[in-house]
């Protein structure tokens, strides 16, 4: 069967350490690939997608970075956090040409 | 371009009492319309989707919406609500490689 996973479930870092956040798909080969971030009343945001291995796409200019190494990890990365990168981080996969997405379980960040 | 309204932040409702959460959208593409539920600290859960064919969809507990093309509505309804619904609810247009969410609607059940 196709799962999610997402790590760890709950970060807390100090204002300008690195941060990494990893996501794998399992049961599936070559997906749609993305991270999304939840702000206090700011909804769901797209951060990044990838179409393929090494292939980012990024939706708004920031303080993160994307990769994807395997065809099924995807590791959103920050050289130095800020405050404002606080929040609720949910990857998700589709099936290409799919409307399926699926959701991970999630990564709360606080930066302190 | 594609975006969602969801002009309800919260919808404060009594159990048992039938509920709508609204939603408006707009896509220069091909739509494709999507509810979502988040429970505190969790993933999204998909309720119920339309991509084609009868405006009216049915999804799971119980709720259903109805795609309006010439309102550019998808509006959420559940006839009798539970304690269980509340949660946060996520509207979204999906076209190409992207998912695009709305600000989210908080919605309280209270006895």
């Amino acid at each position: 069967s196709q799962t999610i996973h997402q790590w760890p479930a709950t970060l807390v870092q100090p204002v300008g350490s690195p941060l990494s956040l990893e996501c794998t798909v399992e049961g599936t080969s070559n997906p749609n690939l993305y991270w999304y971030r939840q702000a206090a009343g700011r909804g769901l945001q797209l951060l990044f997608y990838s179409v393929g291995i090494g292939q980012i796409s990024s939706e708004v200019p920031q303080n993160l970075s994307a990769s994807r190494p395997q065809d099924r990890q995807f590791i959103l990365s920050s050289k130095k956090l800020l405050l404002s990168d606080s929040g609720f981080y949910l990857c998700a996969w589709k099936v290409k040409g799919s409307y399926g997405y699926t959701f991970g379980s999630g990564t709360r960040l606080t930066v302190v | 371009a594609q975006s969602v309204t969801q002009l309800d932040s919260q919808v404060p409702v009594f159990e048992e009492a039938p509920v709508e959460l609204r939603c408006n959208y707009s896509s220069s593409v091909s739509v494709y319309l999507f509810w979502y539920v988040q429970y505190p600290n969790q993933g999204l859960q998909l309720l119920l989707k339309y991509l084609s064919g009868s405006t009216l969809v049915k999804g799971i507990n119980g709720f259903e919406a109805e795609f309006n093309k010439s309102q550019t509505s998808f509006h959420l309804r559940k006839p009798s609500v539970h304690i269980s619904d509340t949660a946060e609810y996520f509207c979204a247009v999906g076209g190409g490689n992207k998912l695009t969410f709305g600000t989210g609607t908080q919605l309280k059940v209270e006895l």
